[in-house]
């Protein structure tokens, strides 16, 4: 079974653009979470999209978003980019709410 | 919310030997603690994980305890190798599995000495 793959894997944009990250999950899974890691805060949760709802958002501000498709792939959108922004995205797909999550390789954004 | 504290952030021990990493939670309605092993420019890879119905749960060389009383869990890794060279993050959530928002320690970065 193939894992979970995320696109593009870097990316460079300047501080007020704005930019999309997707993520696929592992076929079958329906459960996918969005996490920032950064070097000072570690990982945090953003938010987590089952069967095309939001169900839990962590405590970022507006300027991130996200959606879930009917194919249970994700995206995840940031509006009015800072230079804190910089950070690896990372998604995890899971069957449902209450099973482990497998992570994918990430997204490294870079804010210049 | 929940919060994690994971200690501690650095751990070196010879090949061979057992390494300790411990984590206490915050949230006594938390209910899955899962641990992943991070190399370096790669994803978070599940390692093991525990639930609270259970005390503890073991997997060849590791073996993760859950002592729900005082709100703490611990990570064992015996016989180390130097594969085993990486940063752990401990996690915990209260929804049973990770989808509920998995909130993470701050990590710990094994060194196996040679």
């Amino acid at each position: 079974k193939a894992g979970v793959t995320q696109t593009p894997r870097y990316l460079i944009k300047t501080r007020g653009q704005q930019v999309t990250l997707s993520c696929s999950p592992i076929s079958g899974h329906r459960s996918v979470s969005w996490y920032q890691q950064t070097p000072g805060q570690g990982l945090q949760f953003l938010f987590e999209y089952f069967s095309e709802t939001q169900r839990n958002k962590g405590n970022f501000p507006g300027r991130f978003s996200g959606r879930q498709f009917s194919n249970s792939r994700s995206e995840m959108n940031v509006s009015t980019l800072e230079l804190g922004d910089s950070a690896l995205y990372l998604c995890a797909s899971s069957l449902s709410h209450r099973d482990e999550q497998f992570f994918g390789p990430g997204t490294r954004l870079t804010v210049l | 919310g929940e919060n994690v504290e994971q200690h501690p952030s650095t751990l070196s021990v010879q090949e061979g030997d057992s390494a300790v990493i411990k984590c206490t939670y915050s949230d006594s309605a938390s209910n899955y603690f899962p641990w992943y092993k991070q190399e370096l420019g790669k994803r978070p890879q599940l390692i093991i994980d525990i639930r609270s119905n259970v005390g503890e749960k073991k997997d060849q060389r590791i073996a993760v305890t859950l002592n729900k009383t005082a709100k703490h869990f611990s990570l064992h890794i015996t016989e180390t190798q130097p594969e085993d060279s990486a940063v752990y993050f401990c996690a915990a959530s209260r929804g049973g599995g990770g989808a509920d928002g998995l909130t993470f320690g701050k990590g710990t970065h094994l060194i196996i000495q040679p």
